[in-house]
């Protein structure tokens, strides 16, 4: 199966600019995930999407970032504005619905923010 | 949000020795998973431990859940350059899908 496609792969921005990352899902996996992994730390978990309805945001930074999956499938993460400390890979995942069921993750975006 | 400690932090060896890295919680795990992450990957599932006491081979990695369920160890034997990368241990926040992950232990093994 095809796994979970994230595009850029890497995005150089200025603080104060605004940058959006892309990221289409495992076919028929209805949760999608995005991360956060800043160097040196695991990746925490920013939102959480079952099919198009978030379940999980409270650790989005709301005043700065967006996200959103329309048509529950492919999904987008938006930071405006950026700043020095949102510098970091940002992770998608997808899984199916059952219990114990593995994140499936993407390769991921390297956002350097100068 | 449940806290995972892992350690070491860094830990570099040389091919054919072994080695311990471990997952500890204050709290009790419903379950528990190890996934690998090599640079510029995302993780990738190792293994996912749910009954304590349990242990679980792949090959030269030996995962064991702790009796309290509360902490986990991952054990690799005569370890390989392949073997490279961040080991990262995961529990589900509350009783969803989504998954709280420690900070990891990286891990590089020199031929």
């Amino acid at each position: 199966e095809a796994g979970v496609a994230q595009s850029p792969r890497y995005k150089i921005i200025e603080k104060r600019q605004s940058v959006a990352f892309w990221c289409n899902p495992i076919s028929g996996h209805a949760t999608l995930y995005w991360y956060q992994q800043i160097l040196g730390q695991g990746p925490k978990l920013l939102i959480q999407f079952q099919n198009n309805g978030v379940v999980d945001d409270s650790q989005l930074p709301k005043d700065r970032f967006s996200a959103e999956r329309l048509k529950g499938v492919d999904s987008t993460l938006k930071i405006q504005p950026a700043k020095l400390e949102d510098s970091a890979v940002y992770l998608c995942a997808s899984s199916t619905t059952g219990k114990n069921s593995p994140l499936h993750f993407g390769n991921g975006t390297r956002l350097t923010v100068t | 949000t449940q806290l995972l400690e892992q350690s070491p932090q860094f830990l570099s060896i040389q091919e054919g020795e072994n080695l311990t890295v471990y997952c500890n919680s204050s709290s009790v795990f419903s379950s528990l998973q190890w996934y690998r992450q090599e640079p510029g990957e995302g993780p990738v599932l190792l293994v996912t431990v749910v009954t304590g006491g349990e242990v679980k081979k792949l090959k030269r990695l030996t995962f064991q859940f702790g009796d309290a369920r509360k902490d986990s160890s991952l054990h690799i034997t005569a370890a390989q350059p392949g073997d490279t990368g961040l080991y990262l241990c995961a529990s589900f926040i509350n009783s969803g899908y989504a998954l709280n992950f420690g900070k990891g232990t990286s891990l590089l093994v020199t031929p």
